[in-house]
């Protein structure tokens, strides 16, 4: 079946360094990868997303890379801050032929930045 | 304003009872989730409904059945429930028809304990 899953399931940083999450998946007919955080207490929150047809994608801080090679997602932050720590899921979007989107998720990583 | 509510976000309750969780959006979507959350942290769609209509039913028991008496709002009603349900359920919505995964907004999760 599909499945999308997580290397690490926990990652301790320092503040102010990178932090790289990464992610493989199995279904090669995915047409979007999305990246969501879940702070503690909260529903998981968009951080970025990427097509299937770019590897690179960045916005403030964080950078995904996609190699479909492989099947390899990743979730760089650059300038780790205590408020990065949260539980970070790659997910799957695929479009329903009825409507809307259903996504697949990873199994998590839990980033923790050190002070 | 909240632009994805569910109520109650806490619940504890006896095996066997019956419960609801409600979910309304405000943000005029037409396509409604639950997704739930299991001790590991762990993402799984359930339904989805798309203007009223499912459109989505994962391999749930029976004893879970969705109820969208409008677009804005999709409560989740479970009969008989199980030391097994335990976990945070979480409602979503997103736009009809649109790729862009980013328009999927998570509520902030109901923690169901049955003991």
């Amino acid at each position: 079946g599909e499945s999308v899953g997580l290397h690490l399931p926990t990652l301790s940083v320092q503040e102010g360094d990178n932090s790289i999450i990464n992610c493989a998946y199995s279904n090669s007919a995915s047409d979007y990868f999305i990246w969501y955080k879940q702070e503690s207490g909260k529903g998981p929150q968009f951080i970025i997303d990427i097509r299937s047809n770019m590897d690179k994608r960045q916005g403030q801080r964080v950078t995904v890379l996609l190699n479909k090679t492989v099947k390899h997602l990743s979730l760089q932050i650059a300038a780790t801050q205590p408020g990065d720590s949260a539980v970070y899921f790659c997910a799957e979007n695929s479009i329903l032929t009825g409507g809307g989107n259903k996504l697949t998720f990873g199994t998590g990583t839990q980033l923790k930045v050190e002070l | 304003d909240t632009a994805v509510s569910q109520t109650p976000k806490y619940l504890v309750t006896q095996m066997g009872n019956d419960k609801s969780i409600k979910c309304e959006q405000n943000l005029g979507h037409d396509t409604m989730y639950w997704y739930k959350q299991d001790s590991k942290k762990f993402l799984k769609i359930m339904f989805s409904y798309n203007n009223k209509e499912l459109i989505i039913n994962e391999t749930v028991p029976n004893r879970f059945s969705p109820k969208s008496p409008d677009k804005a709002h999709l409560n989740l009603h479970i009969n008989s429930l199980e030391l097994g349900d335990s976990a945070v359920y979480f409602c979503a919505s997103s736009q009809y028809r649109v790729p862009k995964p980013n328009t999927i907004y998570f509520g902030e999760g109901s923690w169901l304990t049955v003991v």
